[in-house]
């Protein structure tokens, strides 16, 4: 069964401070990985989206590193601000996108809080 | 980037009674969309694919009776959560993928839905 695993469930870090965030998966074939910000009684926000061919891609204050071959995936935060409190979903494709519907595999999340 | 934008964000409705929720794509055109379901600080759970024009398809598990879904448009799918019970109650959540394909899929902000 294609899984994909998070840790830590849950962080609690200082404004300020970084924090990375890790993802293990199992799918296979894997076509690209992706990590999404979900605040509170929202829907998920796309932050990061990776290709197996990828190693690292960048949004501002967010990095997303993947290592195909050991089907890990991280999310490092820097700097974080008050506003970075959200769980965090690692979210991967099975297959290879045609135009067709491929069912995505989420991952459970981490829930993250920045305090002051 | 593309938008997706769902309707009400929240419903509380009486027992036995029937809720419409509406996605819908404001900047693209989709061909399919997914209708997700999701508890408390758990995962998004796929429930059911829409296809523009066709059935959809429904997840094991996920009452098609129940849970009637239409995508009459490539810019709108409904779900109709109809004799709803208090076991119903969820928050739910709609994403589309832009017709022309690439990898993307955006996500609705959600609804959360009350059953009383």
């Amino acid at each position: 069964k294609n899984q994909v695993e998070q840790s830590p469930q849950s962080l609690i870090i200082l404004e300020g401070k970084n924090c990375t965030l890790q993802c293990n998966y199992t799918v296979s074939p894997f076509s690209n990985l992706r990590w999404y910000k979900q605040d509170t009684g929202r829907g998920p926000v796309s932050l990061t989206i990776m290709t197996f061919s990828e190693n690292t891609k960048s949004n501002g204050r967010y990095t997303a590193t993947l290592d195909a071959d050991t089907k890990q995936s991280s999310l490092h935060i820097t700097a974080s601000q008050l506003s970075d409190s959200a769980s965090y979903i690692c979210v991967v494709s099975p297959t290879v996108n045609t135009g067709t519907a491929s069912k995505l595999t989420f991952g459970t999340g981490t829930r993250l809080q920045v305090t002051l | 980037g593309a938008v997706v934008s769902q309707h009400p964000s929240w419903v509380i409705c009486k027992s036995g009674t029937s809720v419409k929720i509406e996605c819908r794509s404001l900047d693209f055109q989709a061909t399919t969309m997914f209708w997700y379901r999701q508890f408390p600080k758990q995962s998004l759970m796929l429930m059911a694919t829409s296809n523009e024009g066709s059935k959809a398809t429904y997840e094991q598990g996920v009452e098609k009776d129940k849970f009637l879904i239409n995508h009459a448009s490539l810019t709108l799918s409904t779900l109709t959560v109809t004799s709803a019970h208090p076991e119903d109650s969820s928050f739910y959540i709609c994403s589309a993928r832009d017709r022309q394909g690439g990898t993307e899929a955006f996500f609705g902000q959600g609804t959360r839905l009350t059953v009383v």
